[in-house]
């Protein structure tokens, strides 16, 4: 069974700085998806990033970034220039390719921005 | 599109109590998750429904808990009798089956049971 885990319950930053979550996954799937989802004290679950397994290129959303190394099943998040509104709840999850497939999501990383 | 959408944001019942949550997913999305979150446990996967039908039921507590899709555009997580621990924000997402998008949640429903 895939298993996804965040080791990091809580981390801070100060603000302007980046900062690098991080997550790591068990499978024996060669194809999947890995995500990043945020949530902020308003509870609501929002897609930050998307990484398709059988690309070899990072994924990039304006300051989000992640660092995917296929072979090592890691799967972190950079944030670039913190901001304050980046103060949220972040889960790293893992999808399969096959139809039907549900999303495991990891624990969490809490993050804090000092400023 | 509204996203999914969730009713109602906030509920607090007797101990009891018959609870009902409510969920309305984005039109055309084929897949529906329930998902339960507390401090203690996190996020967990209560049950799944593909193209209306439960394919995973596993994560459901007991059988205090159940949950129906009677059409595409409609599901419902039913509590009875309610009871304390079962005092937690819950999450309704839809996706298309093995979509490459992840899911869409709604905002949740925070249900407190005194």
């Amino acid at each position: 069974a895939q298993t996804v885990t965040q080791s990091q319950p809580e981390m801070s930053v100060q603000e302007a700085e980046t900062v690098t979550l991080s997550c790591t996954y068990d499978t024996s799937e060669s194809d999947y998806y890995l995500f990043w989802y945020k949530q902020p004290p308003s509870r609501q679950m929002i897609l930050v990033i998307r990484q398709e397994a059988y690309k070899q290129q990072n994924a990039t959303e304006n300051r989000f970034s992640v660092n995917f190394q296929k072979a090592a099943k890691s799967f972190s998040l950079k944030i670039s220039d913190s901001q304050l509104g980046d103060a949220a709840m972040y889960f790293c999850a893992y999808r399969g390719m096959n139809r039907d497939d549900k999303i495991i999501f990891g624990k969490g990383t809490r993050l804090h921005i000092l400023p | 599109d509204a996203g999914v959408i969730q009713s109602p944001r906030h509920e607090v019942t007797e101990m009891g109590q018959e609870v009902t949550l409510r969920c309305k997913p984005i039109s055309g999305h084929n897949s529906l998750f329930w998902y339960r979150q507390t401090m203690m446990r996190g996020l967990e996967l209560l049950i799944y429904f593909n193209n209306n039908v439960p394919i995973d039921d596993s994560g459901m507590p007991e059988d205090r808990f159940s949950a129906k899709m009677p059409n595409a555009s409609f599901s419902t997580l039913k509590i009875q009798p309610s009871e304390p621990r079962d005092s937690a924000v819950y999450f309704c997402a839809s996706s298309f089956s093995g979509g490459r998008d992840g899911y869409t949640f709604g905002s949740g429903t925070r249900l407190t049971v005194v």
